[in-house]
């Protein structure tokens, strides 16, 4: 089975910009969840997403970020406008199981100017 | 909060046997797993426990305390291609209400396999 595709995989932009992330989870898994690593850091999460709705967001930054996943599929995270802190890998994972069997994917890395 | 603490970097001898350590501090916790991650790809599942004890799949081994907070990954007969980042993570019930089991990380053992 395919696994979570992320694109792009890598982003350039300047301070002030936007970029729009997508994830395409492996068909069928319900979980959907977006983390981020800043450089020097751990993983951390940002949210949760079971179907189209929203379960967990208690881990976005600020209200710069948003996350959609229209229609329980694929799911686009937004930053707008984008801070040079803002930089790092931003992961995706899914799983048919709340909390348990994560696939990732490779990540978008993301980097503000 | 939550507090993962594994060693920032290793370095082993092909053939070898390696133990990677990870301690946590966490409330409600509910499952810890080892991820492997070489650079620029996806962390790839290599192992959860929740119950105390060991879990043996293949090379690799994972052990669990959960009154002393910790756990290790052990990789047996060590090759070039386990030269990689190792995640400790851990999930506990930190938005119960939520219904949500988000993974809380340690900042990964990179570990470099040498001839």
């Amino acid at each position: 089975e395919a696994g979570v595709t992320q694109f792009p995989s890598h982003s350039v932009i300047e301070k002030g910009q936007t970029v729009t992330l997508r994830c395409d989870p492996i068909s069928g898994h319900d979980n959907l969840y977006w983390y981020r690593r800043v450089m020097g850091k751990e993983i951390k999460f940002l949210l949760h997403f079971v179907k189209e709705s929203k379960q967990d967001e208690s881990g976005m930054p600020n209200n710069r970020f948003l996350a959609e996943r229209t229609g329980g599929t694929y799911s686009t995270l937004k930053v707008q406008p984008a801070e040079l802190e803002d930089s790092g890998v931003y992961f995706c994972a899914s799983s048919q199981t709340q909390g348990y069997g994560y696939t990732f994917g490779s990540g978008t890395r993301l980097t503000v100017v | 909060g939550q507090n993962i603490d594994q060693p920032t970097e290793m370095t082993a001898t092909e053939g070898a046997i390696v133990q990677i350590n990870c301690t946590y501090q966490t409330s409600g916790f509910n499952g810890l797993f080892w991820y492997q991650q070489h650079a620029g790809e996806a962390p790839t599942f290599l192992s959860y426990n929740v119950l105390d004890g060991l879990e043996e799949k293949g090379r690799f081994s994972s052990f669990l305390s959960r009154s002393k907070g910790y756990s290790y990954l052990l990789l047996k007969e060590l090759q070039m291609k386990d030269s990689a980042s190792y995640l400790c993570a851990v999930r506990d019930y930190i938005s119960r209400r939520a219904g949500s089991y988000q993974l809380t990380f340690g900042k990964g053992t990179k570990l470099s396999v040498i001839p």
